[in-house]
């Protein structure tokens, strides 16, 4: 059975404190791992799409890197607008994508 | 940019009633999901379709009906409503075909309150 495992659940940084948030999955056959923010009472909005391990994407503050066994979100420096939940996914066989539950991530100015 | 629209932010229902959830994406994608967002439980899959007319059982369709009768259009259908399908209901749509990014695009979510 395909499982993605965030940690931590929830995460309290000072402004420009810079941390890590973690993955780790077990499936067969990676489809792709998927970030995703998601803001109080709204849809997850598409971060980033890692397809092998040693891949790194990069966008603003935020950089996503991947391995056979987890991801992580680095996020460097961070502003109280980057307060929101992660979603971690995997891809999975026949379009599928199973999330782990998420780090709740606030940022305090 | 991909856009998914749908139909309501919020929603109150009694129970018993029968509901439709509609979707409606903007970017010509084959495959569309219902998703239904839990505390705790996260992100569980209701419904998919791979294309017009198509649907597939997601982890929990218990209670729940597709209808896909065009491909910008997927709607979720409660029978019933239940005080337990109280949610946060999610769209999300992806291109589909051979060699397409597994990336899905979500909507900005149905909050559905039955009381």
């Amino acid at each position: 059975e395909d499982q993605v495992t965030q940690s931590p659940e929830a995460l309290r940084l000072q402004e420009g404190e810079s941390s890590s948030l973690n993955c780790s999955y077990t499936v067969s056959g990676l489809r792709g791992l998927f970030w995703y923010r998601q803001d109080p009472g709204k849809g997850p909005e598409f971060l980033f799409t890692l397809y092998s391990a040693g891949e790194e994407k990069e966008k603003e503050r935020l950089k996503a890197t991947l391995t056979k066994k987890e991801s992580f979100l680095h996020i460097t420096a961070p502003k109280p607008e980057d307060s929101a939940t992660y979603l971690c996914a995997v891809g999975t066989s026949g379009s599928r994508l199973t999330f782990g539950e998420g780090t709740q991530l606030t940022v305090n100015p | 940019d991909v856009k998914v629209t749908q139909s309501s932010r919020y929603l109150v229902k009694r129970t018993g009633e029968k509901v439709f959830l509609e979707c409606v994406q903007d970017m010509d994608h084959e495959n569309m999901f219902w998703y239904r967002q839990d505390p705790g439980l996260g992100l569980r899959l209701i419904y998919f379709s791979y294309d017009v007319k198509m649907k597939e059982k997601g982890d929990i369709p218990e209670g729940y009906s597709v209808s896909r009768e065009k491909k910008e259009r997927f709607s979720l259908i409660l029978e019933s409503a239940s005080t337990n399908q109280t949610s946060m209901y999610l769209c999300a749509s992806r291109l589909g075909g051979a060699g397409a990014s597994e990336t899905q695009y979500f909507g900005p979510g149905t909050r559905l309150l039955v009381l």
